[in-house]
């Protein structure tokens, strides 16, 4: 597997304007979390699912964000209109809860910078 | 909600030295503790874990003791090599699927 794909790598955008990030999971895994990564906060959980199922977006910062899972292989975060505030780096995870094995496995980020 | 507190924030030693990182978490139903390693532009990786039923692990170079009364936990890592050189997270999980991190901690290997 080539585990979490995050895309794109690098973002940079105008503030105001819509971005989206995306994230394919590991094939099987039934979490996907999404994290912001600042050097004020570290890493922040901003949303979890389960089966597909949003579980807890208490960590959502605002309303101008949100995150979608249309099926097991893919979800999105959504951030309309950006601000220079959001720039930093989010991630996206994966983990699969059965069984003994917990370990949430990371994708390579997506750096946001809103200008 | 878990309160996940790490020290140092940043640790330098000399290779063939030790490095000790701590962490202390506030809920006492956490059960399982993980470690991570980041290196730059990089996404967090898994280095070791630890569950609440066992208060040591040890993997090569790396190990992590759990004290459950204290509520705290450390990850060891002996004979540093400057591949060590990263950010190292802990994380404390009290809900199914839900991971609390440290603030993290820079580790500097001098040659």
């Amino acid at each position: 597997d080539a585990g979490v794909i995050q895309s794109p790598r690098h973002e940079v955008t105008e503030m105001g304007q819509e971005v989206t990030l995306r994230c394919k999971p590991i094939s099987g895994h039934d979490y996907l979390f999404w994290y912001r990564q600042t050097m004020m906060r570290g890493l922040e959980l901003l949303i979890y699912f389960n089966n597909n199922v949003p579980i807890d977006d208490s960590g959502m910062p605002e309303d101008r964000f949100s995150a979608k899972m249309p099926n097991a292989s893919f979800s999105t975060l959504k951030i309309q209109p950006s601000e220079p505030r959001d720039s930093a780096v989010y991630f996206c995870a994966s983990s699969n809860e059965r069984g003994m094995s917990s370990e949430a496995f990371f994708g390579q980020g997506t750096r946001l910078t809103v200008v | 909600g878990e309160n996940v507190e790490q020290h140092p924030s940043t640790l330098s030693v000399q290779e063939g030295d030790s490095a000790v990182i701590k962490c202390t978490y506030s809920d006492s139903a956490s059960n399982y503790f993980p470690w991570y390693k980041q290196e730059l532009g990089k996404g967090p990786q898994l280095i070791i874990d630890i569950r609440s039923n066992v208060g040591e692990k040890k993997d090569q170079r790396i190990a992590v003791t759990l004290n459950k009364t204290a509520k705290h936990f450390s990850l060891h890592i002996t004979e540093t090599q400057p591949e060590d050189s990263a950010v190292y997270f802990c994380a404390a999980r009290y809900l199914h699927g839900k991971l609390s991190f440290g603030a993290g901690t820079t580790v500097t290997v001098r040659a």
